[in-house]
């Protein structure tokens, strides 16, 4: 099947500080990417849909303005926590899927577990 | 949008049994059903898949069913072991591009 790769697989951060995660389709090209979000025991919630070359599209109730998408090229798709606190430890998961739209599995990043202390 | 439900949100069955976890859509559009297997920490994999021109699917021990009219979709595991003990997601893909929109999970115990 398709790799995705995720980057860094873990993160501590102190409060107030930015991180970033990337995402990368390593043997295909992702004209759109997905980012996930995990609470522990929970399960995954959209975050956002990201499109190559253009703004990505947030799902209901997540600031655009702290979760900062970028997906430059086809077979990168990066995750800004901007000033992160203590509620926004969390996994951070990016998936991908090639193949037309409708159709194709999606194939998961391995995890992105960020701590903000 | 779409949402999904998934039940039971925890099951334990002793080594040998079956396991049945159901869900439930509610976007008459979503028109494919993947389910994911998580292990603690790790990113989900993909166990098995049905699309909503199949009524039902196996691939050895694993099963999926659907109905369509009903918006049910079933995973039924055979002949249990304990490596199947995870979390598995049920969840629903709409026609207009990849958005999947996940179930609750199931944690399922299997008891040796």
């Amino acid at each position: 099947g398709a790799v995705v790769s995720q980057h860094p697989s873990w993160v501590i951060c102190k409060s107030g500080t930015s991180v970033k995660i990337e995402c990368r389709s390593l043997d295909f090209q992702a004209t759109t990417m997905f980012w996930y979000r995990q609470f522990p025991k929970q399960s995954l919630m959209l975050m956002a849909t990201s499109n190559e070359g253009s703004k990505a599209t947030y799902e209901q109730g997540v600031e655009k303005d702290k979760f900062l998408i970028n997906h430059a090229s086809l077979t990168l798709s990066t995750l800004t926590v901007t000033s992160a606190h203590p509620e926004d430890s969390s996994f951070y998961i990016c998936s991908a899927g090639p193949g037309q739209s409708g159709t194709g599995e999606l194939f998961f990043g391995e995890g992105s577990r960020l701590t903000v202390l | 949008g779409e949402n999904v439900e998934q039940h039971p949100s925890t099951l334990s069955v002793q080594e040998g049994d079956s396991a049945v976890i159901k869900c439930t859509y509610s976007d008459s559009a979503s028109n494919y059903f993947p389910w994911y297997k998580q292990e603690l920490g790790k990113r989900p994999q993909l166990i098995i898949d049905i699309r909503s021109n199949v009524g039902e699917k196996k691939d050895q021990r694993i099963a999926v069913t659907l109905n369509k009219t009903a918006k049910h979709f079933s995973l039924h595991i055979t002949e249990t072991q304990p490596e199947d003990s995870a979390v598995y997601f049920c969840a629903a893909r709409d026609t207009g591009g990849f958005k999947t929109i996940f179930g609750a999970g199931t944690r399922l115990f299997v008891k040796a």
